[in-house]
């Protein structure tokens, strides 16, 4: 299979720590990476390979995974954290890449 | 500083062309794999398309497949997407992306600003 799949609406309380999943076969073999879309705004990579995060990325951002689940976690979520969050990775073929439908984080 | 720029896009008639282009900036542009995603209005990011740095190597999306040609030109530090026999579904905000590797790991690090293409009679 080539899709990936995640929750589309998770909600987390102001300083509490919230889990974002992303499911699928490839994620067996690849990484995924993980992306924050603010509406009108171009995605920005916050978590790519086992858990390694771009420069100017806070580190309550980390990433995990085990088996065919990537997790996303945000540790004390902030209000600035509310957002679309996507992950990626390649397909099971290797040449071609995937995202998951998304998930829009509520921070409360 | 990475930059990159998308131009190209507006509204055009089912059936009809248009060519996407993305200029690149602050860094070697042959050395990595470029990417085309889009976004449909109120949707999710779909990859459409991936070319190698050399640009010897491209693939795509089966739903842009036949249609759509990814291109690049190193003398220019320019991307480009052809795309043909456009239909309604393509119509989207387009964002060319650097893609990094690592061995079990491919991300887009850098994205542009998008362009919006727009298909309607």
């Amino acid at each position: 299979s080539s899709e990936l799949t995640q929750d589309p609406a998770v909600s987390v309380a102001l300083g509490q720590t919230v889990r974002i999943t992303c499911q699928g076969d490839s994620l067996r073999t690849y990484y995924a990476s993980w992306y924050q879309q603010k509406p009108g705004q171009a995605p920005v990579l916050v978590i790519y390979g086992k858990n390694n995060r771009p420069s100017g990325i806070p580190d309550r951002f980390s990433g995990s995974s085990s088996g065919n689940t990537a997790s996303l976690t945000i540790t004390g979520a902030q209000a600035e954290d509310e957002a679309d969050y996507y992950c990626n990775s390649r397909d099971s073929s290797g040449n071609h890449l995937v995202f998951g439908g998304g998930t829009k984080l509520t921070v409360l | 500083e990475v930059q990159l720029l998308e131009s190209g896009g507006g509204l055009v008639q089912p059936g009809g062309s248009l060519r996407l282009s993305c200029a690149a900036s602050g860094f070697p542009f042959s050395s990595y794999a470029m990417s085309w995603v889009r976004q449909a209005p109120g949707k999710g990011l779909e990859w459409v398309s991936v070319i190698s740095g050399g640009g010897g190597s491209t693939y795509y999306a089966d739903s842009v497949k036949g249609r759509f040609t990814i291109s690049r030109d190193i003398s220019k530090n320019t991307l480009y997407l052809q795309m043909n026999s456009l239909r309604a579904e393509d119509t989207a905000v387009y964002y060319c992306a650097k893609l990094s590797t690592m061995t079990t790991s491919w991300y887009f690090d850098y994205w542009g600003q998008g362009t919006l293409v727009t298909v309607s009679s």
